[in-house]
This record gives C-alpha cells, sequence and structure tokens, in this order.
C-alpha cells in the first residue's frame, strides 16, 4: 500500500526558533501534498495544499509567510515553521495524494503520514 | 455552524455490543463521504467511503441520508481493538479534492 513518512515524529524546541517538517511519500509520486494542523480534541484543519513544481496554496488564515511550504519534488514535501512560538505548538500531519481523480471521480484517496508532534516551550 | 458535526462521545461499548453514531454535514451539495479512524497520537485512517446506497465492510456499516444530511457508522460485534476516534470526513465543495474533517467521536470497548 502507499506510504507515508514525515520526519521528525516530534520536536521540542524554544520560542523564536525554525522547524522544518518533512513528508515524503515512499512508493508513490505526490503530485498534490497536504499539511494538516490538529490541535487536542480538534479536528484536523487543512493549512496548506502543495503541488509538485508550483507554490502552495494556503487555506484562509493561515500565515504564508510563517508556514513556508516547498514541494520540490514529487515525493517530497517541507514545513517550516518559522519563529514558533507556544501557540504552534500542535500535531502537524501531511497527507499525499497519487494524481486528480479519474473517470469522472473527483476524489483520489489521501495518504496520511505518521504526524510530527510540535511543542514549543 | 461547523461544516461536519459528531458527537464527541465517548461511547462506551461493552466488548460484543453494537454502537452506531452520526455526523451531519452542512453543505447539501457535498458529494463524498468517508468514515476515519484515529488511534490516540497517530495519523487518521481510511476506514470506509460512504456511498448512496448505504454500504457494509465486515463489521461496519456506514449509512448516508442525503435528505437530513447526515452519515452514520455501525460497528457490530465490538472488538477491543475498535476502541479509537471515528472522524467523519466530507468532501469540500469550494475546493476540489479537498476534505472537511469532523473533530472525532471517541469509542471505548471495555472487556
Amino acid at each position: 500500500g502507499a506510504v507515508v513518512s514525515q520526519h521528525p515524529s516530534w520536536v521540542i524546541c524554544k520560542s523564536g526558533t525554525s522547524v522544518k517538517i518533512e513528508c515524503r511519500s515512499l512508493d508513490f509520486q505526490a503530485t498534490t501534498m497536504f499539511w494538516y494542523r490538529q490541535f487536542p480534541k480538534q479536528s484536523l484543519m487543512l493549512m496548506a495544499t502543495s503541488n509538485e513544481g508550483s507554490k502552495a496554496t494556503y487555506e484562509q488564515g493561515v500565515e504564508k509567510d510563517k508556514f513556508l511550504i516547498n514541494h520540490a519534488s514529487l515525493t517530497l514535501s517541507t514545513l517550516t515553521v518559522t519563529s514558533a512560538h507556544p501557540e504552534d505548538s500542535s500535531f502537524y500531519i501531511c497527507s499525499a495524494r497519487e494524481r486528480a481523480g479519474f473517470g469522472g471521480s473527483s476524489y483520489n484517496e489521501q495518504f496520511f503520514g505518521p504526524g510530527t508532534r510540535l511543542t514549543v516551550l | 455552524r461547523k461544516e461536519v458535526e459528531q458527537d464527541p462521545g465517548p461511547f462506551n461499548v461493552p466488548e460484543g455490543a453494537t454502537v452506531a453514531f452520526n455526523c451531519t454535514y452542512s453543505n447539501s451539495a457535498s458529494q463524498s463521504f468517508f468514515w476515519y479512524r484515529q488511534d490516540c497520537r497517530k495519523e487518521p485512517k481510511l476506514l470506509m467511503s460512504v456511498y448512496s446506497s448505504g454500504n457494509e465492510d465486515g463489521r461496519f456499516t456506514a449509512q448516508l441520508n442525503r435528505a437530513s444530511q447526515y452519515i452514520s457508522l455501525l460497528i457490530r460485534d465490538s472488538k477491543l481493538s475498535d476502541s479509537a476516534t471515528y472522524l467523519c470526513v466530507v468532501n469540500r465543495v469550494d475546493s476540489w479534492g479537498k476534505l472537511q474533517f469532523g473533530a472525532g467521536t471517541q469509542v471505548v470497548v471495555t472487556p
């Protein structure tokens, strides 16, 4: 089956530092990757969508200068949380989708990475 | 109003019993519906898609009621391993291919 990895799985950092999270599709080429954030007891919230070779599109309310996304290859997307603060502490999850829907299908399954737990002190 | 709403639970279920819960969605134009399972501090995993006519996958049965805008999940013969949070997921109408997640319903199966 499709496997997506994330690294690191957890990170603790001081306020003001930047943290980079990698998302890799291990056995398929992901034309689209999604970045989500999940606070305790809350739903996954989509932060941004990245398509290989183009700029990411951000959801309303998500600061693109704070959450830098790069999708330079079909198997790797990175999310950098710049100048992290305690309120950025959360569970960050990426997902990857192989390619756009076929045969009229409007959905292709997203395969999720195991997530990265970020704690900013 | 949230786009996808779920009863957070927890639903405490004796092993072997049946449990069912619903999820409501606000946008009547939604076309695709799913149930995901999320274990504590883990990523969500697709449990099953939900089809208009209802569908079954082993002990799991999903139903869609478009008129009332809700989907349901029923788990028969509950196993201890069914303990998890079940996420209701609906495709976003405003943006193709994107998903809207509910906050989840927690199910705890007890011996």
